[in-house]
C-alpha cells in the first residue's frame, strides 16, 4: 500500500538557518503530494503540492520538488524564522477523487533565536 | 481560508459521559473525514463520508460513530467516554470532483477524559 516516510524530529535550527525536512514516498500510482503545516494549538493547513513529476510547489518561502526517480518530495526553506516552528507533515494522494490521504507521521520544527 | 469549523474546541468530561464533536463545512464537500492526533502528532483516520449517508471507518479502529445526514455537517460521536478516548480529533473535507486530493481540516477538538 502507500505510504510516507519523514525524518524524525524534533529539528532544532537557529533563525535564519537553511531548512531541510526528508520525505520519501511509496505508491503505486503517480500521486500528488503535498506538505501541511501544523501550528501549535491548530488544524493542518496546506503548504505548497505538487502534482506531477518535476513539479516545484513553492509558498512563503518554502520548496519542495517532485523527484520521481527518487520518489522524494523534500521541503527546504533557505532561512528559517522563529515563526515557522511548527509541525510539518509530508502526505500523497492517489490520482481520483475517491482517494485519501496517507500521511507521515510529522516532523517538529523549532526555530530559536 | 478554509471554511470548515469545529466545536468545541476543547471539552473535558468524566468517564461515561457521552459526548459529540461537531464539525461543519460551507464549501459544498462532498467528502469528510475524522482524524485522530495522538500526543506523538500521527495522524490516523478513523471515519470518513464520501456523501450524504455515506460514512465508513478508517484505517484505525475506534468506539466512536459519525453521521452524514447533511452535506455541510459530519458529527462524531463517543456514547461513553474513557479515558483512552483523551486526544485530538480533527476534520477535514475535499472536493471529491478535482483528482488534486488538497485536504481543508478544521481547528481541532482537543478531548480530556478524566
Amino acid at each position: 500500500g502507500d505510504s510516507v516516510t519523514q525524518m524524525e524530529g524534533p529539528v532544532t535550527l537557529s533563525e535564519e538557518a537553511f531548512l531541510t525536512i526528508n520525505c520519501t514516498y511509496t505508491a503505486t500510482g503517480y500521486p500528488s503530494l503535498f506538505w501541511y503545516v501544523q501550528y501549535p494549538g491548530e488544524g493542518l493547513q496546506l503548504l505548497l503540492k505538487a502534482t506531477k513529476a518535476d513539479d516545484k510547489g513553492s509558498n512563503k518561502g518554502f520548496e519542495a520538488t517532485y523527484r520521481k526517480e527518487t520518489t522524494s518530495f523534500h521541503l527546504e526553506k533557505g532561512s528559517v524564522q522563529v515563526s515557522d516552528s511548527a509541525v510539518y507533515f509530508c502526505a500523497l494522494s492517489e490520482k481520483g477523487g475517491g482517494n485519501k490521504l496517507t500521511f507521515g507521521t510529522g516532523t517538529q520544527l523549532k526555530v530559536e533565536l | 481560508e478554509a471554511d470548515i469549523y469545529q466545536t468545541p474546541r476543547y471539552l473535558v468530561i468524566g468517564t461515561g459521559k457521552k459526548i459529540t464533536l461537531e464539525c461543519s463545512q460551507t464549501m459544498g464537500h462532498d467528502k469528510m473525514y475524522w482524524y485522530q492526533q495522538d500526543p506523538g502528532m500521527e495522524l490516523h483516520l478513523i471515519h470518513y463520508s464520501y456523501g450524504v449517508n455515506s460514512t465508513e471507518k478508517g484505517d484505525l479502529s475506534s468506539e466512536s460513530t459519525v453521521s452524514r445526514i447533511r452535506t455541510e455537517h459530519f458529527p462524531l460521536t463517543l456514547e461513553s467516554a474513557r479515558p483512552s478516548h483523551t486526544s485530538q480529533y480533527l476534520c477535514a473535507s475535499r472536493d471529491g470532483h478535482t483528482n488534486t486530493g488538497e485536504l481543508f481540516f478544521g481547528e481541532g477538538s482537543r478531548l480530556t477524559v478524566l
